[in-house]
Parts: C-alpha cells; sequence; structure tokens
C-alpha cells in the first residue's frame, strides 16, 4: 500500500515568511510524529500526535513551530517567521499505534534564504 | 535525559570485509533500541530493532545484540557489500515517556568494490 507521503518535496522561503509542511500518513496509522534533520543538530524529535491530540509537544524548538492533526489523518507543521536556522529536512513518521514501527516519509527540504 | 553516541565516520570498508558500527545510549529505565538505515535518495527504514536486554535484533545479514550491562547495541555484518553504502542511525525510545524516537548522529558507511 502507499506510505508516508510528504508535501512540498522542496520549499524555498525567505527569512521572516511563514510556512506550512504537510504529512499524509499511513491509512489507519493512529500514530504520527515530525522530526527535523539538520547537519548540526542531527535527527532531533518535535511531536507527536495519537489520533488528533498532541500529548507530546516537548521537541518543538520554540513558539514559532506548531503542528495540528485533523481528522485524525493528516497534519499540517507550521513554521511562522522562518529563520535561516530552520533550514532543515523536516520527516514525518506514522505507526500503527503508539509503540509499534515508525514508518518514515521521504521528507521536505526546507531552506530559509 | 536520553542520549545516543555513535561513530560518525565516513567508515570506508571494502567489498567482503566485517563491519561493526558502534552505540552506545544513555536512557532512563529499559528503552527499546533500533537501526534505521537511509540509503542515497531514500527515506529512513528500520533495519533491526530489540525492546529487552540480550534480545538479538537480525535482518538483511546484520545483527545488533541489546547489552544493558554495557548500554551498547552495536551493528555488525560479517559481509558488507556494495548495497550497504547508506547512512545508519542509532534509536532509542524510552519507556513511559515520549514516544519520539531519541537518535545518533548518523554513521556514512562507503563500501568499494
Amino acid at each position: 500500500g502507499a506510505g508516508v507521503s510528504q508535501s512540498p518535496s522542496n520549499k524555498v522561503t525567505e527569512k521572516g515568511k511563514d510556512v506550512e509542511l504537510r504529512c499524509d500518513p499511513i491509512s489507519g496509522h493512529t500514530a504520527l510524529y515530525w522530526y527535523r534533520q539538520s547537519l548540526g543538530q542531527g535527527l532531533e524529535f518535535l511531536i507527536y500526535f495519537q489520533g488528533n491530540s498532541a500529548p507530546d509537544k516537548s521537541g518543538l524548538p520554540s513558539d514559532r513551530f506548531s503542528a495540528e492533526r485533523t481528522g485524525g489523518s493528516v497534519s499540517t507543521l507550521t513554521i511562522q517567521r522562518t529563520q535561516q536556522e530552520d533550514s532543515a529536512v523536516y520527516l514525518c513518521a506514522s505507526s500503527v499505534d503508539r509503540g509499534y514501527e515508525q514508518y518514515f516519509g521521504p521528507g521536505t527540504r526546507l531552506t530559509v534564504t | 535525559g536520553n542520549s545516543v553516541t555513535q561513530m560518525e565516520g565516513p567508515v570506508t570498508l571494502s567489498e567482503e570485509a566485517f563491519l561493526t558500527i558502534n552505540c552506545t545510549y544513555t536512557a532512563t529505565g529499559y528503552p527499546s533500541l533500533f537501526w534505521y538505515v537511509q540509503y542515497p535518495g531514500e527515506g529512513l527504514q528500520l533495519l533491526l530493532k530489540a525492546t529487552k536486554a540480550d534480545d538479538k535484533g537480525s535482518n538483511k545479514g546484520f545483527e545488533a545484540t541489546y547489552r544493558k550491562e554495557t548500554t551498547s547495541f552495536h551493528l555488525e555484518k560479517g559481509s558488507v557489500q556494495v548495497s550497504d553504502s547508506a547512512v545508519y542511525f542509532c534509536a532509542l525510545r524510552g519507556r513511559g515517556g515520549a514516544d519520539g524516537l531519541t537518535f545518533g548522529k548518523g554513521t556514512h558507511l562507503i563500501i568499494q568494490p
């Protein structure tokens, strides 16, 4: 079946602009995760959703970052007033339920100029 | 907090050589341990996992044993192939806490024919 999909695959934006990144999890997966992969910091966990709620937002780096998930499916990660240090690949993963194997999407490469 | 340490490389080996990539971790309690692989141009894939002490995870000729006494989960393969060239990430998921994975920085493996 279809895997985790993310859009756009690449995004270039100017410093100070807002961006929205989208994740479409595997159908039927209740758990959804966002991670950030950057040269300096490696792979960092950002936020976890179980259904539509986000019990763990511990990894969000600042209040400019927010995420929502509607209908227990698609999720959007929003970065407001982007900064150059936000440049990274943003990865989404889903799993059938909490504690099960996480399947990763191809990522969105964000470049802030 | 949780952390994972692994050799960053690049690690360059000849085909059919023996591979070891070291991974040690710091975590409270008894985490689950994972190795993920990222082939060139592809997304992160789970390679193998172990959920309790002395468990051995194995897949595609790769093995890793969960060593609680040394807090390690070293990845090994007896005879590497050119197709094993990739970036390998060691990761853990804590018990009872956040479900996000904590990753090491990744080890870039290059296999020469």
